[in-house]
């Protein structure tokens, strides 16, 4: 069955400190991989994804993500942490059935701290 | 602002109880997910509808039904609440019937469900 581990509840970072939130998946196939952040009663916004070719993702507000199919792993950086970065970060692997399933992560919080 | 609208944005009722939650996705978007958010089961896929007919199904229950109109809206319809089913519904849109590179699920505020 497919899953994501995200093994981090909550992360602090000071402002201006580099961030890595760590996601791994189990999948039986090439996953589709997604990272989403959710601002305190905002809906979901998509920061980057993986469908295939270069494992080394940019997305946006600065954020990139690296796909490692050896350890299963897609993991979340960024080399500057804004103190509006602070918000709920969630991974997510899904796949094409004739529709689209997606499945999440718990979700890591990020504090910024100044 | 993704334009997916959500309403209501909040609602309270009680248990035992039958509402309705209404979606309507971007402009252009055939595509419509269900989400479920809870502090125990955390961010779920309950079902999705492509040009009114439904393409993916999740973990949504019997008591769950939803359906997307000809003008592309849609509603989730819970039936029988239960206090467990309090939570923050999304909906999101999407161009597409599956996921590509091109393609993205963008995401409504939600719809806060209490039930009392």
């Amino acid at each position: 069955a497919q899953s994501v581990t995200q093994p981090d509840i909550h992360i602090t970072v000071s402002e201006g400190a580099s961030l890595e939130l760590r996601c791994n998946y189990s999948y039986g196939a090439t996953p589709y991989l997604f990272w989403y952040v959710q601002s305190p009663g905002q809906g979901l916004q998509l920061l980057l994804k993986y469908f295939s070719g270069d494992t080394l993702v940019q997305g946006i507000k600065g954020f990139e993500a690296e796909f490692k199919r050896s350890q299963s792993s897609f993991n979340l950086r960024k080399p500057s942490v804004h103190w509006s970065d602070a918000a709920e970060y969630f991974c997510a692997v899904g796949r094409n059935t004739g529709g689209f399933k997606t499945i999440f992560g718990a979700g890591t919080r990020l504090f910024v701290k100044a | 602002d993704s334009g997916v609208t959500q309403t209501p944005k909040h609602l309270i009722t009680a248990t035992g109880q039958r509402v309705t939650l209404r979606c309507s996705p971007r402009s252009g978007d055939l595509s419509v997910y269900w989400y479920q958010q809870s502090l125990d089961q955390g961010l779920q896929f309950l079902i999705q509808y492509y040009n009114g007919e439904e393409r993916a199904k999740g973990n949504i229950l019997e008591r769950f039904s939803a359906q997307q109109f000809p003008d592309l809206h849609s509603e989730l319809n819970l039936s029988s609440l239960e206090l467990g089913d309090s939570a923050l519904y999304f909906c999101a849109s999407s161009a597409d019937p599956g996921q590509g590179p091109g393609d993205t699920q963008y995401f409504g505020p939600g719809t806060r469900l209490t039930v009392l």
